[in-house]
């Protein structure tokens, strides 16, 4: 089975401090990852994606996310948060093996704060 | 940025209702996505085509929903008859190759609200 979950529905974070938006995945081998944002009316917007090679994977707009093998993670990270960051965040995953369509996480709404 | 076009962005109907929607894929895109977005943030794959032919769909789809990719026309997806639990923002991806480590790019959705 494929699966990702993503465990904090919303994250409140002062503008200028650092984030994480934890991912957890579920797959027998090692996935397609990515993180998406979504602001309010539009669309998913690829800020990242992960097969193999560096587990350190840099992305649009300063965020980073970790793929850890043993913890079955794909973290979310950024160094210093905009008030423009705020929008809903989801993990994803395509099993290697198991067609080509996108398993999403329910997603974290980030709120940045002054 | 994605070139994905979504017709109409919003959409109201009765039960029992058709519901049509359109996709009209980035320019050179043979693979096209939908997908399903509820309220509650969960995401369900619909079907998948390449070019004019499907690559996967679920259950669900083959019922209620039907969907099509006509060559030179956009895409598009109907549920022939429109229940309360069909409202959702549905998502139009497309991709180059339909390869997992593809970036499938996203459209802006046609929110359906099912009264």
């Amino acid at each position: 089975a494929q699966s990702v979950t993503q465990p904090d529905a919303r994250v409140t974070v002062s503008e200028g401090a650092s984030l994480q938006l934890r991912c957890k995945y579920s797959y027998s081998a090692t996935p397609y990852l990515f993180w998406y944002v979504q602001y309010p009316r539009q669309g998913l917007q690829l800020l990242l994606k992960y097969y193999s090679g560096d587990p350190v994977v840099q992305g649009v707009n300063s965020f980073e996310a970790e793929f850890s093998k043993s913890n079955s993670s794909f973290h979310l990270q950024k160094a210093s948060v905009h008030w423009s960051d705020s929008a809903v965040y989801f993990c994803a995953l395509i099993g290697a093996n198991s067609g080509t369509y996108q398993r999403f996480g329910t997603g974290t709404k980030l709120q940045v704060v002054p | 940025n994605s070139k994905v076009i979504q017709t109409p962005r919003y959409l109201v109907k009765g039960q029992g209702q058709k519901a049509k929607m359109r996709c009209i894929p980035e320019k050179g895109h043979p693979v096209v996505f939908w997908y399903q977005q509820n309220k509650n943030n969960e995401f369900k794959f619909l079907i998948n085509f390449q070019n004019q032919e499907v690559l996967q769909q679920i259950d669900m789809t083959e019922k209620r929903f039907s969907a099509e990719c006509p060559s030179n026309s956009p895409c598009s997806l109907e549920i022939q008859s429109s229940e309360a639990g069909d409202s959702a923002l549905y998502l139009c991806a497309s991709s180059l190759e339909g390869l997992g480590q593809d970036t499938q790019y996203f459209g802006p959705g046609t929110r359906l609200l099912v009264l």
